[in-house]
């Protein structure tokens, strides 16, 4: 199947600082990625369609400005949480669309202290 | 609004046994149905993906059938292994590209 990558895998940041995490389709051009993210014990929550070429379309609750995305290629998406806060903690993941089916990375997990 | 429910939330079984795992929906206008494997604090790998004109698709040890009409797909796993400990998901796509993802059943097979 297709291979999405994803870094980092974790990451630890002081409270305030931005992080970015990357997407890479690695063996297919994806005009959309999606972001998730999920919590302890609970399932997947999408956030955001990742457009590639245009602006991202984000799930109602979801902050514009606190998760920033660009897809500035068919293969790249990234997902950058400025100003972090504890609460932002959490386990992140990407995923692309290959024909009919949809792959995952292999998830960044944040922690904000 | 479509719901993703799985049960059950987690099951042990001992290795060799057969067993069956539940989604339902609510909404049966759906496009495809996929499961999927994830391990602790890793990504998800996809199992098996069912198209709307689908009733079923089979990988190896596991088979995976659909019925929309009732809004319930099973994951049937064959001779399980301890390998196959995991959090299996199972997700509908209404439309759009966007998945719809159940809590997931937390399987732990024994040796």
């Amino acid at each position: 199947g297709a291979v999405v990558s994803q870094h980092p895998s974790r990451v630890i940041c002081k409270s305030g600082t931005s992080v970015k995490i990357e997407c890479r389709s690695l063996d297919f051009q994806a005009t959309t990625m999606f972001w998730y993210r999920q919590f302890p014990k609970k399932s997947l929550m999408l956030m955001a369609t990742s457009n590639e070429g245009s602006k991202a379309t984000y799930e109602q609750g979801v902050e514009k400005d606190k998760f920033l995305i660009n897809h500035a290629s068919l293969t790249l998406s990234t997902l950058t949480v400025t100003s972090a806060h504890p609460e932002d903690s959490s386990f992140y993941i990407c995923s692309a669309r290959d024909q009919n089916e949809l792959f995952f990375g292999s998830g960044t997990q944040l922690s904000v202290l | 609004k479509q719901e993703v429910t799985q049960i059950p939330a987690a099951l042990s079984v001992p290795e060799g046994e057969n067993l069956v795992l539940n989604c339902s929906f609510t909404d049966s206008a759906i496009y495809n149905l996929q499961w999927f494997r994830q391990d602790p604090g890793k990504g998800l790998t996809s199992l098996l993906l069912i198209q709307s004109s689908q009733r079923e698709q089979t990988s190896g040890r596991l088979n995976a059938s659909l019925d929309k009409s009732s809004g319930r797909s099973t994951l049937y796993i064959a001779a399980s292994q301890p390998g196959d400990s995991a959090t299996y998901l199972c997700a509908v796509e209404p439309g759009t590209y966007k998945y719809i993802f159940g809590t997931g059943t937390r399987l732990k097979v024994l040796a």
